[in-house]
């Protein structure tokens, strides 16, 4: 069964700080990588995507990929509370070209900054 | 450009009853997934289609549940008869069919509540 995992959180950083948010997986065949952040009672809002080894940056995200260890984070600099939030980690099989488009969520990280 | 967007936004029904959901993708996407996240659990998948095809319907839970896409545009999700465990807060997300972009953009969701 195709599973990630996420920390349930909550995670408390102060304002200003870095917040790491880390996923595994255990679908050795997914390729596509995304994070979404989702508010109370919101739909899940894409911020980051992630096809390839290495790291990616857009803004104060960052998404970091290991396909050896399975493994993917999100990394967000100068925390905002305006980032308080949970965060999603979801994988597919998109972009191989085999396999369902589905994606597969974790629980997500519940992150919490404070001011 | 609108996002998708679902419609109700919430229903409350009494068990053995029929509800009727809708989702409309972005406009010019032609994979359109249905999701559930039921209270306490990560969002699951349940279908997906391209166009007005059924690519992958393997989340659906029993065929209580019917989903279509007449013309390849908005999509219809029935749930007849409804039961409690049906309970949750369905998600429609919508995608690019090519150019190598597999971002899933999310709906705000249909809370449906079955009594």
């Amino acid at each position: 069964q195709k599973e990630v995992e996420q920390n349930s959180g909550p995670l408390s950083v102060p304002e200003g700080a870095i917040a790491s948010l880390n996923c595994t997986y255990s679908d050795r065949g997914s390729q596509s990588f995304f994070w979404y952040r989702q508010y109370s009672g919101k739909s899940p809002e894409l911020i980051m995507f992630i096809y390839s080894n290495g790291d990616k940056e857009d803004g104060r995200f960052t998404a970091q990929l290991n396909k050896a260890s399975q493994y993917v984070s999100l990394l967000i600099r100068d925390s905002q509370p305006s980032d308080s939030a949970t965060y999603l980690c979801a994988v597919s099989h998109a972009y191989s070209g085999a396999g369902s488009y589905q994606l597969t969520f974790g629980k997500g990280t519940k992150l919490s900054v404070i001011p | 450009e609108a996002g998708v967007t679902q419609f109700p936004s919430h229903s409350v029904i009494e068990k053995g009853q029929t509800v009727t959901l809708r989702c409309d993708p972005i406009s010019g996407h032609d994979n359109l997934y249905w999701y559930r996240r039921v209270m306490g659990k990560e969002i699951k998948f349940l279908l997906h289609f391209v166009k007005e095809s059924k690519q992958d319907e393997s989340g659906m839970p029993n065929n209580r549940f019917l989903a279509e896409r007449t013309g390849g545009t908005y999509s219809t999700l029935k749930v007849q008869p409804a039961e409690l465990e049906d309970s949750g807060v369905y998600f429609c997300a919508s995608s690019r069919l090519a150019g190598g972009r597999y971002e899933q953009y999310f709906g705000p969701g249909t809370r449906l509540t079955v009594t």
